[in-house]
């Protein structure tokens, strides 16, 4: 089956410090790949996608991803955290279908 | 642009009785998805309207769970005879067929 993995469903970091989320995910062919942010109580919001061209994407708040076939996968990074990013992060792919399948989340901690 | 809306934001129903939930998509938007979301997990796809046809059901919408979306506007999600494991956020998202959906804030649903 076709799937997103998510390392790591908690990370914590201090206030400026580097973010980094993980994300594999399985495909028989190159997929679309997105991901969202979602804050307590409320819906997803997209951060970022990759469709095709150039691999790294960047997003809104400082956020950028890189697509990477070889390794199938596709971590976010933002250089300096802030405390507003504490939030849940999902990471989905589209491919062959209209559905999003989604991974299971991080929570980002931001700590002052 | 109000983006997508969902009716209600939270519903407390005892088990057994039917519930029904709305969703407005943004207006252009011709596709019209449904997700259920619960505690510590990623949002799993539920169904998958163009205009008013429904072209693809997850085997999570078991037979006590309808969607519609008449004349390609709006759409509910109904819950008939609720069970406890129905609680969960039920997402509603809407794309105009480009890539990215937009999600609403969801509707959480609580069974007891």
């Amino acid at each position: 089956a076709q799937s997103v993995t998510q390392l790591g469903s908690h990370v914590s970091v201090s206030e400026g410090a580097l973010v980094l989320l993980r994300c594999n995910y399985s495909s028989s062919v190159p997929p679309y790949l997105f991901w969202y942010v979602q804050y307590p109580n409320q819906g997803l919001q997209l951060l970022l996608k990759y469709t095709t061209g150039a691999t790294l994407v960047k997003g809104i708040n400082g956020f950028e991803a890189e697509f990477k076939k070889s390794e199938t996968s596709f971590h976010l990074t933002k250089p300096s955290a802030h405390m507003s990013d504490a939030a849940e992060y999902f990471c989905a792919r589209k491919g062959g279908s209209e559905k999003l399948v989604f991974g299971k989340g991080t929570k980002l901690t931001v700590n002052p | 642009d109000t983006g997508v809306s969902q009716d209600p934001r939270h519903k407390i129903t005892k088990r057994g009785q039917n519930v029904t939930f709305r969703c407005d998509p943004i207006s252009e938007h011709n596709r019209l998805y449904w997700y259920r979301q619960t505690l510590g997990q990623g949002p799993e796809f539920l169904t998958y309207f163009q205009n008013e046809a429904q072209l693809e059901k997850s085997r999570l919408l078991s037979d006590r769970f309808s969607a519609e979306r008449p004349k390609g506007s709006f759409s509910t999600l109904e819950i008939q005879r609720t069970e406890q494991g129905d609680s969960a956020m039920y997402l509603c998202a809407s794309s105009s067929g480009r890539l990215e959906a937009f999600f609403g804030q969801g509707t959480r649903l609580t069974v007891v």
